[in-house]
């Protein structure tokens, strides 16, 4: 049971490229989410999802796009990047009716734009 | 003003001090209240977690919720070097549904031996 993974681990972007971030989850959880970190600022919801088929924009959802074709995979869509973008990315899932409401989160994603 | 505000630190403490985190927030509609420990370079886990006001206690750690102050708190008993961590606060609960998570800025603690 490897729970939600991330990758890639590390990225570099040059001003205007994209690129997705992958995430995965094997512990057949309905929701699934991306923050970003920025230092000193907590953490920010950029999009989440109730399920396959289904996602909703969260604080931050400008410059991003997802998608959610099964219930392990929700890959975060980076078109056109910004050095605004510089963050650390975290994906995170949980179970509705699970204990405590507890979201699992990935290792992150660290993501420099150039 | 921010919806949820907590002091960033760096708290410094000696090994087996007492120590107290905390959380202010302005949205009363919220319900759920939840510290998550991050270390360095990994993503948060939870820690705590508390539904509406009182306190909760497990092992070293007790979190108080204050719904009338908006006020939520962490204590660490005999604190440990293990403990050294960044600690999240998050809350969620209202029209904005108990799964979108606000989590405030976070506070790093530093434990020495």
């Amino acid at each position: 049971n490897a729970g939600v993974t991330q990758t890639p681990k590390f990225r570099i972007l040059k001003i205007g490229q994209s690129m997705t971030l992958q995430c995965t989850q094997d512990m057949n959880h309905n929701y699934m989410y991306w923050y970003r970190q920025d230092p000193g600022m907590g953490l920010k919801l950029i999009y989440y999802s109730v399920g396959a088929g289904i996602t909703d924009k969260g604080e931050v959802p400008n410059g991003y796009n997802v998608s959610r074709s099964t219930t392990e995979d929700f890959p975060l869509r980076l078109e056109l990047a910004a050095p605004s973008q510089t963050s650390v990315y975290f994906c995170a899932s949980s179970y509705l009716g699970g204990r405590d409401h507890e979201q699992f989160f990935g290792p992150g994603t660290r993501l420099t734009v150039l | 003003q921010k919806e949820v505000e907590q002091d960033p630190g760096p708290l410094s403490v000696p090994e087996g001090a007492i120590v107290s985190l905390n959380c202010t927030y302005s949205n009363s509609a919220f319900q759920y209240f939840m510290w998550y420990r991050q270390y360095s370079r990994k993503g948060p886990e939870l820690l705590m977690y508390t539904y509406s006001s009182g306190n909760k206690e497990d092992g070293r750690f007790t979190a108080q919720v204050d719904k009338s102050s908006k006020y939520i708190s962490l204590f660490i008993r005999d604190s440990q070097p293990s403990d050294s961590a960044t600690y999240l606060c998050a809350m969620s609960g209202g029209n904005t549904g108990f799964q979108k998570l606000v989590f405030g800025t976070g506070t790093r603690l530093l434990v020495s031996p």
